[in-house]
């Protein structure tokens, strides 16, 4: 059972680079979500997508963009990367509105 | 607005004692509600959840948590507190409205001392 998995686990940027955070779901689920988790700011809400060709932006959006073209994947693009992006990342999945969600093993990344 | 508030950063018990997180919500209509567990370095997985059956819910791990309307809370429990519980732990609840997004709490710290 793969579940929701996320590429790399780790990355290093340098100030100005994008890359993509790739997320990939198995359980034909509709509801994605994107979250960046900082030391003491539990898990914040960057994007969302409620099925494929609709996107909507959380709570911090700025800096990243998504598509969602498909219903198993999920990308996240840094368009381009900042220090205060520097951070944890969390692709998730879930069925319905109701149920639980279920996440990736998260994307370390660290921008310098 | 916050809707989910979990009221300690860090929780410090002893191996055998009893554990007590808790976390209070914020929702116009009835919540879903969860917790989850995050070892150190790893993802988050489902410790029990809440969608408006039983009011106390049994989850993994011998932990529970019961939902109590009159005060908006979904404290977490377990009757003895292990090693390996050592965790950080989320309530989160399904936002109402819209797409019902889950909005996490800023996580409890749970130290095990021996």
């Amino acid at each position: 059972n793969a579940g929701v998995t996320q590429t790399p686990k780790f990355q290093v940027l340098k100030t100005g680079q994008s890359m993509t955070l790739q997320c990939a779901q198995d359980m034909n689920h509709e509801y994605m979500s994107w979250y960046r988790q900082d030391p003491g700011m539990g898990l914040r809400l960057i994007h969302y997508s409620v099925g494929a060709g609709i996107t909507d932006q959380g709570e911090v959006p700025n800096g990243y963009n998504v598509s969602r073209s498909t219903t198993e994947d999920f990308p996240l693009r840094l368009l381009s990367a900042a220090p205060s992006q520097t951070s944890v990342y969390f692709c998730a999945s879930r069925q319905g509105p109701h149920t639980e969600a279920f996440f990736g093993q998260g994307t370390r990344l660290t921008v310098v | 607005a916050q809707s989910v508030t979990q009221l300690d950063s860090h929780v410090s018990v002893s191996e055998g004692t009893p554990v007590l997180l808790r976390c209070n919500y914020s929702s116009s209509y009835s919540p879903s509600l969860f917790w989850y567990v995050q070892h150190p370095n790893k993802g988050l997985q489902l410790l029990l959840k809440y969608t408006s059956a039983a009011t106390l819910v049994k989850g993994i791990n011998g932990f529970e948590a019961e939902f109590k309307k009159s005060e908006t809370s979904f404290h977490l429990t377990k009757p003895s507190a292990h090693m390996s519980d050592a965790a950080e732990y989320f309530c989160v609840v399904n936002r109402s409205g819209g797409s019902y997004i889950p909005t996490f709490g800023r996580g409890t710290s749970l130290i095990v001392h021996p």
